[in-house]
């Protein structure tokens, strides 16, 4: 099926170590996205790439990096992970940026820091 | 204040009941707005954009009050399906990038 796919779907990481994780959408998308969600709390957005080539920070980027590997692909990297970055996070992609009605979401990274 | 704000609920209400939620934003130069749904542990998916006459898809109808800034979705004749976390989504306006502004959600519960 067409869509978002996010790798890995969970993950258990020790404080300080590192991990990237990866997006791919097949629906020819120009932007890319990475949210995080906490409880209680609505979508933050982590990075994002508006189209090939560009990334852009978002509202949370501390302790992140990202990469627009390709217009199909954009990961996100924890260099040394911390305990707040325990979260679930989600790669979304639109036809163009900031249109909101056309985001489609990968599945999610459950991702947790001890 | 958040950005966008919605009672987290539950709402916990029967089959075939009219429920209705609201959500409020701040930036009243607010220029599109949508409401999600999210199944528990799933990702968010587009349930219907807010447009400023207001606007209708089967059982669901969402509004716009742009004066008190707030936007709302009613649900009839509620379905067990219709049992998820409804998110708020706002773009506000920025002269830049259009960047959506989630609210935390409203959990609805819906029982036999």
């Amino acid at each position: 099926n067409a869509g978002v796919t996010q790798t890995p779907k969970f993950q258990v990481l020790k404080t300080g170590q590192s991990m990237t994780l990866q997006c791919a959408q097949d629906m020819n998308h120009n932007s890319m996205y990475w949210y995080r969600q906490d409880p209680g709390m609505g979508l933050r957005l982590i990075y994002y790439s508006a189209s090939e080539g560009t990334t852009d920070k978002g509202e949370v980027p501390n302790g992140y990096n990202v990469s627009r590997l390709n217009k199909r692909e954009f990961s996100l990297r924890l260099e040394s992970a911390a305990p707040s970055q325990t979260s679930v996070y989600f790669c979304a992609s639109s036809a163009f940026s900031g249109t909101g009605s056309g985001y489609t979401f990968g599945s999610g990274t459950r991702l947790t820091v001890v | 204040r958040k950005e966008v704000e919605q009672d987290p609920g539950p709402f916990n209400v029967p089959e075939g009941a009219t429920v209705a939620f609201n959500c409020t934003y701040s930036n009243s130069a607010s220029q599109s707005f949508f409401w999600y749904r999210q199944d528990c542990r799933k990702e968010p998916k587009l349930l219907m954009s807010v447009y400023s006459s207001g606007n209708e898809d089967g059982r669901f109808t969402a509004q716009l009050n742009r004066a008190s800034q707030y936007i709302s979705l009613l649900i009839r004749d509620s379905k067990l399906s219709d049992s998820a976390t409804y998110l708020c989504v706002v773009i506000p306006f920025s002269g830049g990038y259009n960047k959506l502004i989630f609210g935390a959600g409203t959990r609805l519960a819906v029982h036999p």
